[in-house]
Order: C-alpha cells, then sequence, then structure tokens
C-alpha cells in the first residue's frame, strides 16, 4: 500500500530563517506531488505541483519555491521566512491514470515569529 | 465569489443523528467531486469520490450531486462522536487542480 511522510512535524522558525519541508511517498512510481498551504478557516491553498523529476509548476507567486530531485521526493524550501509564511502545510499525491484523487500527508505545522 | 462555497459550522448534532453535508459551486465544467475529512491537526483523509451527477453510497456515507443546481451533498447516517472534524468538499475537471471549500466543522455529541 501506498503510504506519505512528511517531516518535520512542527517548525517554529524565526522571521528572515531558511525553511526546508521534505515530502516522500511510498508505494507508487511516477506519481503527481503536491504542496498545499491551510490557513485557519479557509481551505486548502494550492503552492505547488510536479508531474515528474525536476518538472514544478507554482500556482501563487511568493517567496517559496519548490523541487523535485528524486521520483518520489518533493521538497519545500524558503530562502528567507515571512510572518505570512506560518500555516499548515501539506503534501499530496495522485497516481496517474487516476481521475484527481489526491491523498495527503499529515502535514508539518510551521509558525514564523 | 468564491468558486465553491462550504458553510464553516459548526454543525453539533446529537449521536445518532442524521448529518447532511453541503457544498455550492460556480464552475459549470467541474465534473469530479470529492469529499474530505480532517481531524485537528491532522491531514485530510479522502472519504468519497463521485464523477459527474448522482449518488455514490459507501457505509453510513452516502455522496450525492446534483450539477443542474451545481450543489453536492454528504449524509452520515447514524452519525457517531468520532464522526467530529472539518469536513472540506472539493472538485476539478478531470485530471485538472482541486479547488477545495474552507471546510465545515462537524461536531457530533454522546
Amino acid at each position: 500500500s501506498q503510504t506519505i511522510h512528511q517531516w518535520p512535524a512542527t517548525l517554529v522558525q524565526p522571521v528572515g530563517s531558511p525553511l526546508s519541508l521534505e515530502c516522500t511517498v511510498e508505494g507508487t512510481s511516477n506519481p503527481n506531488l503536491y504542496w498545499y498551504r491551510q490557513a485557519a478557516g479557509r481551505g486548502l491553498q494550492l503552492l505547488f505541483y510536479s508531474v515528474g523529476i525536476g518538472q514544478i509548476s507554482s500556482e501563487v507567486p511568493q517567496n517559496l519555491s519548490a523541487s523535485r530531485p528524486q521520483d518520489r521526493q518533493f521538497i519545500l524550501s524558503s530562502k528567507k521566512l515571512l510572518l505570512s509564511d506560518s500555516g499548515f502545510y501539506l503534501c499530496a499525491w495522485r497516481a496517474r491514470g487516476t481521475y484527481n484523487e489526491q491523498f495527503f500527508g499529515p502535514g508539518t505545522r510551521l509558525t514564523v515569529l | 465569489q468564491k468558486e465553491v462555497e462550504q458553510d464553516p459550522g459548526p454543525l453539533s448534532v446529537p449521536e445518532g443523528a442524521i448529518v447532511s453535508l453541503n457544498c455550492t459551486y460556480s464552475n459549470s465544467a467541474f465534473q469530479y467531486f470529492m469529499w474530505y475529512r480532517q481531524y485537528s491537526r491532522k491531514g485530510p483523509e479522502l472519504l468519497m469520490y463521485t464523477y459527474s451527477s448522482g449518488n455514490k453510497e459507501d457505509g453510513r456515507f452516502t455522496a450525492q450531486v446534483d450539477k443542474s443546481s451545481k450543489y453536492i451533498s454528504l449524509f452520515i447516517r447514524d452519525s457517531q462522536p468520532s464522526d467530529s472534524a472539518t469536513y472540506l468538499c472539493a472538485m476539478s475537471r478531470v485530471q485538472n487542480k482541486l479547488v477545495f471549500g474552507a471546510g465545515t466543522i462537524l461536531r457530533v455529541k454522546s
């Protein structure tokens, strides 16, 4: 069966510090991968998606970036965090050939102080 | 106007009640509809998905899609305290990006 991991689970960072969040998927090959951010009381905002290694599409202009160095690894980064980057970050995957069922990881709660 | 509207609640019901959760949408191109359940501080879990109009049943859960009214529903029968969570609707054109509602908080009281 497929599983998706995210780490760290919780992170507290000062403004201006760098960020690296990691997501890995097991039990599937060549998945589509997604990064979302969820703010309190709001829906999920799609940040980035990837259809393959090195292929990244950005949905929202911001100071975040994403990379996919391996087939089942997706990384969310920032060089300098802003207060507004605080939120709950979720990674998701979708298998090729399916309509659009996406499966989410456990999430990383980021607090920028 | 948001593409997907969902009442944030909270919706409080007694144990055993039938729960109705709803979303409306504006984009008539949406073909694929999903419901996710999210417990506090956890990632969303896919509950139900339907393609185009109609009903789909899975245990205590029934998903309905009315494309003519641009309205989708999730019914939970015999609700349990363990059903207390936030329920997110999501929809898309086929193999396009998902658009989520803001979520409805459900509380089932024992």
